[in-house]
């Protein structure tokens, strides 16, 4: 597997609050993503974290990316309930046409 | 604007039957075309991806085939359902290699009973 960790878990926060996700991978990876899948729909990504980046922002998402550790985070500020959904991170296989997704994120914001 | 449609939207089979979803991108000319299967529950697992008409590459067995007989369509079958079939399965594309975003449909879920 490409993953290391096991980075299925849930997480319930209250609206308002921040929030850290994390998944480390195995391999060498040209960029991590995060897509964020809400029920019953497909994926969408959020940010995506080049291998020659070590943080990403877009709006209330920060993405880092830590090469020598081989871990990747995605932080969200001041969560919404609209946020609610599972959080996944992805690699690229060292630049092969396989997308492989870590086990995924349910975050649950309580209004 | 891009839009990928999939169908059907929900299937309900019998183990042993055969099954065919499909997947049409509109808007995008030439786009790399992706099948994803995810168990309820559970991570995304690419199935095949194709770069051009005609031309598909297995990821990993599962007893399924894919097709892709015009430049906008996919198509995903089996002779044969199991019930480890089951699960929700997701057409994908994009404009480059798997490194860059991918643009999911909304889904067929699928249950085999």
């Amino acid at each position: 597997s490409q993953w290391g960790e096991e980075n299925l878990q849930a997480l319930s926060i209250q609206e308002g609050e921040d929030v850290t996700m994390n998944c480390s991978y195995k391999t060498y990876t040209t960029v991590v993503q995060w897509y964020r899948q809400k029920s019953g729909k497909g994926p969408a990504q959020l940010i995506l974290i080049r291998s020659n980046e070590r943080e990403k922002r877009s709006g209330r998402l920060r993405a880092t990316l830590d090469t020598s550790s081989q871990s990747s985070s995605l932080s969200i500020t001041g969560t919404l309930a609209t946020d609610t959904a599972v959080y996944f991170c992805a690699t690229d296989s060292s630049g092969s046409w396989q997308l492989i997704f870590g086990s995924g994120t349910q975050l649950t914001v309580m209004p | 604007a891009q839009t990928i449609h999939q169908w059907p939207v929900a299937e309900i089979k019998a183990v042993g039957s055969p099954l065919s979803l499909g997947c049409t991108i509109k808007g995008k000319s030439s786009p790399n075309l992706y099948w994803y299967w995810q168990a309820t529950g559970g991570t995304l697992q690419q199935l095949f991806y194709s770069i051009t008409v005609g031309q598909v590459e297995s990821v990993v067995q599962l007893n399924l085939s894919a097709s892709r007989p015009k430049d906008d369509q996919f198509i995903l079958s089996t002779e044969k359902l199991l019930l480890s079939h089951s699960g929700f399965y997701l057409c994908a594309w994009s404009l480059w290699a798997s490194s860059y975003e991918q643009y999911f449909g909304p889904g067929t879920r699928l249950t085999v009973l």
